[in-house]
């Protein structure tokens, strides 16, 4: 069964530093999100990305966050100076189609911001 | 704004029991709703997926019903496992995909 993959499964970063979260989702899907889970809180939408745009966006995805799809299947999550509260998992999900199909999601990176 | 919540927060039974699985939303415009499975420190597994159409969805020993006037959902599990223990989120999706999550119930099953 294809499946959602996330690379990398745990990144440790300093304060004020950049990172990119990878995903490759599931072929022929077309909608890619990324919600973000602090540890013991509810899993929150970031995102939402489709033909090369952003679609929706929450009111936590600000300037130092960005997303893109580098290279057609690729999809991509950069903070550009993260922060202590940026710490939490990170998940890519995809769909088929707008609002009827199932989202699958991706095992998730953990970020950890020292 | 849309609001999903779900009860118990947490919840521990003996193997064997059935059990239910609570979820409420406050906007019943939805377009479906969805339940996942998380294991501690994973990610997230698709359970069921009801559409807004429908009122259930079975899947082994998992049913999950909707009735979306409302605004509720329940996550029946017959004859629970060990196994089983994880914790159960529930999630809507308004017109513009997003998913909506619930604050999940973690269930634990002993032997």
């Amino acid at each position: 069964e294809p499946e959602v993959t996330q690379t990398p499964s745990h990144q440790v970063t300093q304060m004020g530093q950049e990172v990119i979260l990878r995903c490759v989702p599931i072929s022929n899907h077309l909608y890619f999100y990324w919600y973000r889970q602090i540890l013991g809180q509810k899993v929150e939408f970031l995102v939402s990305f489709y033909n090369n745009e952003i679609s929706e966006k929450s009111e936590i995805f600000d300037d130092q966050f960005s997303v893109e799809r580098p290279d057609g299947s690729n999809f991509t999550l950069k903070i550009r100076s993260t922060k202590l509260e940026d710490s939490a998992m990170y998940f890519c999900a995809n769909k088929a189609q707008i609002s009827t199909d199932t989202q699958y999601f991706g095992p998730g990176t953990r970020l950890t911001v020292l | 704004k849309q609001e999903v919540t779900q009860i118990p927060a947490a919840l521990s039974v003996p193997e064997g029991e059935n059990l239910v699985l609570n979820c409420s939303f406050t906007d019943s415009a939805i377009y479906n709703l969805q339940w996942f499975r998380q294991d501690p420190g994973k990610g997230l597994t698709s359970l069921l997926l009801i559409q807004s159409s429908q009122r259930e969805q079975t899947s082994g020993r998992l049913n999950a019903s909707l009735d979306k006037s409302s605004g509720r959902s329940t996550l029946y599990i017959a004859a629970s496992q060990p196994g089983d223990s994880a914790t159960y989120l529930c999630a809507v999706t308004g017109n513009t995909g997003k998913l909506i999550f619930g604050q999940g119930t973690t269930l634990q099953v002993k032997p």
